[in-house]
């Protein structure tokens, strides 16, 4: 069974800061991973898409990484903002039913 | 931007009371899912559907959960009766192919809170 853990579950940062979250996973055998926003309350917004073939997605001041053999995914983030503060999930889609298996998420909150 | 619209937003039940959630996913999206997601933890699966048919639903407590896709395009999830376990957000997602390499488009969800 796929299990997704994220690291580390808060963080707590000043504005301007570069920062990175991290995702694992304990079945490599993925076909991609996705990383979402969630603002309280509210849905999941992707953010970046890395099928397995890949190494790495940017868009804007965010980049992931993805080292499948490892079962390692990062999410960095450049020059953090107060608007980045969020729940970030990873998901991998992976198994014989491509099943879609979360990780708990990581709490982001960016300070002024 | 096309979304996957879900309605209510919000919805507050008594426990025992039948209710009900909504979603129209993205045009000509085949493949829709249903997840869960209690407060802190990461979203779970309860169904799936591809076009009209259940694909997956064994995560799905079927003495009081049910799910219809009638036409292939939008969705209801119902539970009948509510518990005050089932407190928690209501997601709805869809994807363009299956499997779903080019990933999931989600929903704003229904918060549920049951009293």
């Amino acid at each position: 069974k796929q299990e997704v853990t994220q690291i580390p579950a808060a963080l707590s940062v000043p504005e301007g800061e570069n920062l990175v979250l991290n995702c694992s996973f304990t079945d490599s055998a993925i076909y991609n991973l996705q990383w979402f926003r969630q603002d309280p309350g509210k849905g999941l917004t992707s953010l970046l898409l890395i099928q397995s073939s890949q190494r790495e997605q940017t868009s804007g001041r965010l980049n992931a990484s993805l080292d499948k053999s490892s079962g390692r995914s990062t999410l960095y983030i450049a020059a953090s903002q107060p608007g980045d503060s969020a729940t970030y999930l990873c998901a991998v889609l992976g198994g014989s039913n491509y099943k879609l298996t979360f990780g708990k998420g990581t709490l982001l909150t960016v300070n002024p | 931007e096309a979304e996957v619209a879900q309605s209510p937003r919000y919805k507050i039940t008594e426990k025992s009371q039948a209710v009900a959630f909504w979603c129209d996913p993205i045009s000509g999206h085949a493949t829709l899912y249903w997840y869960r997601q209690i407060l802190g933890q990461g979203p779970e699966l309860l169904v799936q559907f591809q076009d009209e048919s259940v694909v997956d639903d064994s995560q799905l407590p079927k003495d009081r959960f049910s799910a219809e896709r009638l036409k292939g395009v939008d969705s209801t999830l119902k539970i009948q009766p509510a518990e005050l376990g089932d407190s928690a957000m209501y997601l709805c997602a869809s994807s363009s192919d299956f499997p779903p390499y080019y990933g999931y488009t989600f929903g704003s969800g229904t918060r549920l809170t049951v009293v």
